[in-house]
Order: C-alpha cells, then sequence, then structure tokens
C-alpha cells in the first residue's frame, strides 16, 4: 500500500523566502506525481504534474522535482508571496490503477 | 470551460439523517471520483466510475453510502444514516480518462459536511 508523508505539516516564512515543501513515497511503481494548492474552504487546484521519466517541472515561480528511486518530490516556491499561503498536497499515481495516493498536506503562512 | 461545480457548498445535520451531493462534472470528461477529506487528512477515494460504471468503490462504506452516475455525466453521493465521524469536505473530481494523458483530475470546491 502506497503511503505519502508530507514533512513539516506547517510552516511560516516571511514574504520574500523562497518555500522548500518536502513529498516522500513508499512505493517507487508510480506513474507521475502531482502537487496541489488547496486554500480554506476550497477544491485542489492543480500546480504540477511531473512524469515517472521527469525529473522535474517548472511553472513560473514553481519548480517540482522528483527523484522516484529515493520516493521523494520537492515543491520549491521562490520569493514568496502572502498570496502563497494554503495548503500544498502532493499525490502519487500508481501504475496499473492510477489510483492517487494523496499526503496530509502542508499548511503554508507567508506573513507580510 | 467550466470547472467541476458541486453543490450544496455547505450541509449541517443530525447524526442519523441522510444527506446527498451532488456534482457535475467538465464536459466530456468519463471519469468521475468522490472523495472524502477529513479536516487535517489528504482526500481519501471512495467511489470512482468510468462512464456510468463503478471502477472502484473498495473504500466506500456501502451499509451507508450509496453513489450513482445515471448516464454518464452528473453524479449523487448519498449518506443515510448519518454518524458524526462522516463529518469531512467531499470532493468531486473528474478527468479525460483514466490511462495515459488523459488521467489528470479536476477537482470542484467541495461540499463541506458537518455532522452534529
Amino acid at each position: 500500500k502506497q503511503e505519502v508523508t508530507q514533512i513539516p505539516a506547517a510552516l511560516s516564512v516571511p514574504e520574500g523566502e523562497n518555500l522548500v515543501l518536502n513529498c516522500s513515497f513508499t512505493d517507487s511503481a508510480i506513474y507521475n506525481l502531482q502537487w496541489f494548492r488547496q486554500d480554506p474552504g476550497k477544491g485542489l487546484t492543480s500546480l504540477l504534474l511531473i512524469q515517472s521519466s521527469q525529473r522535474e517541472q517548472t511553472s513560473g515561480r514553481l519548480n517540482a522535482s522528483l527523484d522516484k528511486s529515493s520516493g521523494r518530490s520537492t515543491l520549491y516556491i521562490a520569493a514568496s508571496q502572502p498570496g502563497d499561503s494554503a495548503t500544498y498536497l502532493c499525490a502519487v499515481r500508481r501504475r496499473g490503477d492510477y489510483k492517487l495516493s494523496f499526503g496530509a498536506g502542508t499548511t503554508v503562512t507567508v506573513r507580510a | 470551460e467550466a470547472g467541476v461545480a458541486q453543490s450544496p457548498r455547505y450541509k449541517i445535520i443530525e447524526k442519523r439523517q441522510s444527506v446527498a451531493f451532488w456534482c457535475n462534472p467538465i464536459s466530456g470528461h468519463a471519469t468521475l471520483y468522490w472523495y472524502q477529506q477529513i479536516l487535517g487528512q489528504g482526500p481519501k477515494l471512495l467511489i470512482q466510475f468510468q462512464n456510468n460504471g463503478v471502477v472502484d468503490d473498495s473504500q466506500l462504506p456501502k451499509d451507508r453510502f450509496s453513489a450513482e452516475r445515471l448516464k454518464g455525466v452528473d453524479s449523487t453521493l448519498k449518506i443515510q444514516p448519518a454518524k458524526l465521524e462522516d463529518s469531512a469536505v467531499y470532493l468531486c473530481a473528474s478527468s479525460l480518462g483514466l490511462a495515459g494523458l488523459y488521467n489528470e483530475q479536476f477537482f470542484g470546491p467541495g461540499t463541506r459536511l458537518t455532522v452534529l
């Protein structure tokens, strides 16, 4: 069974600092990995999707890396802004049945 | 392009009452998912439809939860009777398909259920 862990559970940084969010998973037989953002009381917004054959994906200030062999992914957010305050969830999609397994998320607060 | 629609957004009920949630996926998306997200946890898949057939309902508590997707478009999730531990956000998601590049899921805003 795939276990997805996100540490830390919460993070508070001053505006302008770079954010580093970690995700680890126990089964490396994944199809892809996806990072989501969730605002309070809202659904999930997809940020980046990395296929298992890729090492990283970038979108604007966001960069996600994937090391499948070690079961890790890192989401980097450059020059954080108060608007980046949200919960960030990592999810891995299993090979075969393509089921998504989610981590519990990291709640980020960016202080102005 | 319109996103995944869900209603109601919020619902408060007493335990042992019944409740139903509705989801309308993105047009043309064949696959529909219902997730339960308890506070402080990641979403957990309850049921997955491909068109109007059930692909996976292994984590659906079938003694009290039911779901249907008539005509392969919108879907309804029902809880009868509700328990305190059912308090959660119920998320609906859809994707073009199951496999390959088509399985990226798009989520609705969710329905927050509080059972008193």
